[in-house]
């Protein structure tokens, strides 16, 4: 049992390059979030998605797109990153949203674009 | 809306003191609040979590944090630091009542432990 993983963990793009980030669970979670963070911002919500098939904007979703085709998948596309997207970027995922069931995190991917 | 305040952004104790990190909240509903710790380059993990039942809520590693709602505060404590608590810790509601699972996270405590 994996849990949360992440591909790939680090990335260095230049500016206007695209980018394909992979979550994968294997704890047949229904709900799944991308996340960013920044020094000193906590972390702030992209996108997510509440079952296959299904993606919703969080806080910050300007210039990424997401897609959920399998339930065990979430990923996370930057179509022409900027240097304002340099951050780290977590995955993760849970049973559903109430807060009976946690949130479950990936290690993160660190992202920098020049 | 939701938002949570961490008051301190770095925290540093000696290993056996205790640890108090303080977080305030605002919240149009009855808050769901955690606790979630990160070490260096690693993933967030639970700590505790407070949804309505008990206003003392106990977690793993020997910390706990009280709801005090006339407050709005949810501090975290824990009686004796160890080095292995070192590691940045985000106060984190729950986004209002509908099941999206949407959290607002705070800007994080650095915890330093010295020995």
């Amino acid at each position: 049992n994996a849990g949360v993983t992440q591909t790939p963990k680090f990335r260095v793009l230049k500016t206007g390059q695209s980018m394909t980030l992979l979550c994968a669970q294997d704890m047949n979670h229904e709900y799944m979030y991308w996340y960013r963070q920044d020094p000193g911002m906590g972390l702030r919500l992209i996108h997510y998605s509440v079952g296959e098939g299904t993606t919703a904007k969080g806080e910050v979703p300007d210039g990424y797109n997401v897609s959920r085709l399998k339930k065990q998948n979430f990923l996370l596309g930057l179509e022409s990153a900027a240097p304002s997207q340099t951050s780290v970027y977590f995955c993760a995922s849970s049973l559903d949203g109430t807060p009976t069931y946690e949130q479950y995190f990936g290690p993160g991917t660190r992202l920098t674009v020049t | 809306a939701q938002s949570v305040t961490q008051l301190d952004s770095h925290v540093s104790v000696s290993e056996g003191t205790p640890v108090l990190l303080r977080c305030n909240y605002s919240s149009s509903y009855s808050p769901s609040l955690f606790w979630y710790v990160q070490h260096p380059n690693k993933g967030l993990q639970l700590l505790l979590k407070y949804t309505s039942a008990a206003t003392l809520v106990k977690g793993i590693n020997g910390f706990e944090a009280e709801f005090k709602k006339s407050e709005t505060s949810f501090h975290l404590t824990k009686p004796s630091a160890h080095m292995s608590d070192a590691a940045e810790y985000f106060c984190v509601v729950r986004s209002g009542p509908s099941n999206t699972g949407k959290l607002i996270f705070g800007q994080g405590t650095t915890l330093q432990v010295k020995p």
